[in-house]
């Protein structure tokens, strides 16, 4: 299975601060995706990263990939109280997605 | 980007009963669509990969005589829970793509299913 796992399971800031996920997963990859779900509703894609990429920006955010250690990062800054949702990364293979269980992020004013 | 829409976005149901989900692609044609489930608190498991014209592919574990999947089109798949119950009882997420390969899957907003 390439199921990514995130961690942690549940992580809880202040506004302001950063909030740091990691992923790992098992096999190779083309690419490794970060969605956000808000509680009860639909998927949001944040950001894809290519199994030959090491690091992408967007806005706030910041994705890291190692390939050798099959991990990855996402890191959001300066962390917004809108920001608190669920945030899983998903793997891709040649045409599927596998998704990890996901870190669910609070933030609190 | 491209929009993918489910309906209904949540549905109550008897036990016994059937319940049809919509998943449409309003502006691409999604050569591709998937099905996924989503427990409370819990990551997207794909029960299904449809490809328009042809019979989906099941994942290991879905019963294909219990959720029905048509792709009849190029922008419209859907899911029947057959003879409902509560076990089955989820969340249930379409996503859609304009190819077969490595393209960016877009995904609906959920269909919030109660079987009482």
């Amino acid at each position: 299975s390439q199921q990514g796992e995130e961690d942690p399971q549940a992580l809880s800031i202040q506004e302001g601060e950063n909030a740091t996920m990691n992923c790992s997963y098992k096999t190779s990859i083309n690419n490794l995706q970060w969605y956000r779900q808000n509680s009860g509703r639909g998927l949001v894609h944040l950001i894809l990263i290519r199994s030959n990429e090491r690091e992408k920006h967007s806005g706030r955010l910041r994705v890291t990939l190692d390939t050798s250690k099959k991990s990855s990062s996402l890191l959001i800054t300066a962390s917004r109280a809108a920001d608190t949702a669920s945030y899983f990364c998903a793997t891709a293979g040649y045409s599927t997605l596998t998704f990890g269980k996901g870190t669910m992020l609070l933030v609190s004013p | 980007g491209a929009v993918v829409s489910q309906h209904p976005s949540r549905v109550i149901c008897k036990s016994g009963t059937s319940v049809k989900i919509e998943c449409r692609s309003l502006d691409f044609q999604a050569t591709t669509m998937f099905w996924y489930r989503q427990f409370p608190k819990k990551s997207l498991m794909l029960m299904a990969t449809s490809n328009e014209g042809s019979k989906a592919t099941y994942e290991q574990g879905v019963e294909k005589d219990k959720f029905l999947i048509n792709h009849a089109s190029l922008t419209l798949s859907t899911l029947t829970v057959t003879s409902a119950h509560p076990e089955d009882s989820s969340f249930y997420i379409c996503s859609a793509k304009p190819g077969t390969g490595r393209e960016t899957q877009y995904f609906g907003p959920g269909t919030r299913l109660l079987v009482l």
